[in-house]
């Protein structure tokens, strides 16, 4: 079973805005990681941020972690038409050894 | 791609016949993943490996086997394919800090 959900399923923006994803979890965690993924392409490792963490950027990126409520968030600032992709969030389990992945949330930037 | 390559990267089989997958890493990560990607479903873990002959079973495991005889080499079997495993196979690294790496993926379609 999936243990990250994210929402939308499906997101569509203008060029300059800002895009919000959120992910829900289950279980307790060691970290959550956020993936991006080009359309036939493999995923690419974004951020990560540990269950004792609460906030973290990245360039363009600023990534929530509310353990409280199992939830993460995903903010991308000033989108552009290359950030058109598909994001992932994915969590471990408390072995870190299996991650399971959320079904993703499809991002359109339009130009 | 992190010196991630997967081959083949297309195959069309029929039911019934046996496919082997590979993943080659140059990198000599001890650990290495399999999943399948299906619309909906995001990605579900197959088959890890924690070194060398050491493998273990994840979400999906059933009708697929993996063996690991070389640090660089993870190989995914399906015994008989069957038309509900085609989907698109990524294989994976883990790097120092959980984050994931991912191949170029393989696009299999059983008929």
């Amino acid at each position: 079973s999936q243990q990250g959900e994210e929402d939308p399923q499906a997101l569509s923006i203008q060029e300059g805005e800002n895009a919000t994803m959120n992910c829900s979890y289950k279980t307790s965690i060691n970290n959550l990681q956020w993936y991006r993924q080009n359309s036939g392409r493999g995923l690419v490792h974004l951020i990560l941020i540990r269950s004792n963490e609460r906030e973290k950027h990245s360039g363009r990126l600023r990534v929530t972690l509310d353990t409280s409520k199992k939830s993460s968030s995903l903010l991308i600032t000033a989108s552009r038409a290359a950030d058109t992709a598909s994001y992932f969030c994915a969590t471990d389990a408390l072995n870190n050894n299996d991650m399971r992945f959320g079904a993703g949330t499809r991002l359109t930037v339009k130009p | 791609d992190a010196g991630i390559t997967q081959s083949p990267r297309h195959k069309v089989t029929e039911t019934g016949t046996p496919v082997t997958l590979r993943c080659h890493q140059t990198e000599n990560h001890r650990y290495m993943y399999w999943y399948r990607q299906d619309p909906g479903h995001g990605l579900r873990l197959i088959h890890y490996s924690y070194g060398v002959k050491d493998t273990d079973k994840g979400e999906v495991s059933d009708g697929y086997s993996v063996s690991r005889s070389k640090t660089e080499d993870f190989l995914l079997t399906l015994e008989s394919a069957t038309s509900s495993q085609t989907s698109v196979y990524f294989c994976a690294i883990r790097g120092l800090f959980y984050e994931q790496y991912f191949g170029p993926g393989t696009r299999l379609t059983v008929t």
